[in-house]
């Protein structure tokens, strides 16, 4: 099957500072997504984004597909951005298959 | 915005026992997907439903079924309940058709179900 490897696995930052997470991928797909899973447990959608580059907010992601990796960037972290980030890829409809996380936390 | 809706988010039950997960998916969205998370673990897709029809399968146990029925709300039926069995169970939602603000094959976590077996 596909494998997923994100990294850092571990990140540590000061509030206010800016932050890079990479995604690499074996295989091509339909569908990649980038999810915040926060203290509670909560799995919050950030980004469905197979190919180029979206923004929300402090957050963006750019994917690129024909080198098999994408990137999510943080940028002015607060406290709240603490958690686990996953990133997750499939084909189209089929399940996701999940890379082991970046574990992150924000210090005040 | 409506979400995706499980029960219970809670559950305590005795090995060997039986459970069953509910989950009611975002309106409109056709396919409903399961997954189990372990205490540390990343998310481990189970099974999916496209239309009442199981669509893809990932590592489901034997002693787990499920069904989507026909308002497109889906069960989650595990037997013989194991120590190991204990996780977080999340089901999620998608739509293979557009639906306006949306884009097709996201997949929406609902809060998941909190399983521990003792």
């Amino acid at each position: 099957g596909i494998q997923v490897e994100q990294s850092p696995p571990d990140l540590i930052l000061q509030e206010g500072a800016n932050s890079t997470l990479r995604c690499n991928f074996s295989d091509s797909v339909n569908n990649l997504q980038w999810f915040h899973q926060n203290p509670w447990g909560q799995l919050i959608n950030l980004f469905y984004i197979p190919s180029g580059t979206k923004q929300n907010g402090r957050l963006s992601a750019t994917t690129v597909a024909t080198e098999r990796y994408s990137l999510l960037y943080i940028s002015s972290s607060q406290t709240t951005d603490s958690g686990v980030y996953f990133c997750a890829v499939g084909g189209g409809a089929d399940g996701l298959t999940f890379g082991k996380g970046t574990h992150l936390i924000i210090q005040p | 915005a409506a979400g995706v809706i499980q029960s219970p988010r809670h559950l305590i039950k005795e090995k060997r026992e039986t459970a069953t997960l509910k989950c009611y998916p975002i309106p409109r969205h056709d396919t409903v997907y399961w997954y189990q998370q372990g205490p540390g673990q990343d998310p481990q897709f189970l099974i999916s439903f496209y239309e009442k029809m199981q669509s893809d399968k990932g590592s489901i146990p034997d002693r787990f079924s499920a069904q989507q029925f026909s308002d497109y709300h889906s069960e989650l039926n595990m037997s013989s309940l194991e120590l190991g069995d204990s996780a977080l169970y999340f089901c999620a939602s998608s739509s293979t058709t557009y639906l306006s603000g949306d884009n097709t094959d996201t997949q929406y976590f609902g809060p998941g179900t909190r399983l521990t077996v003792l």
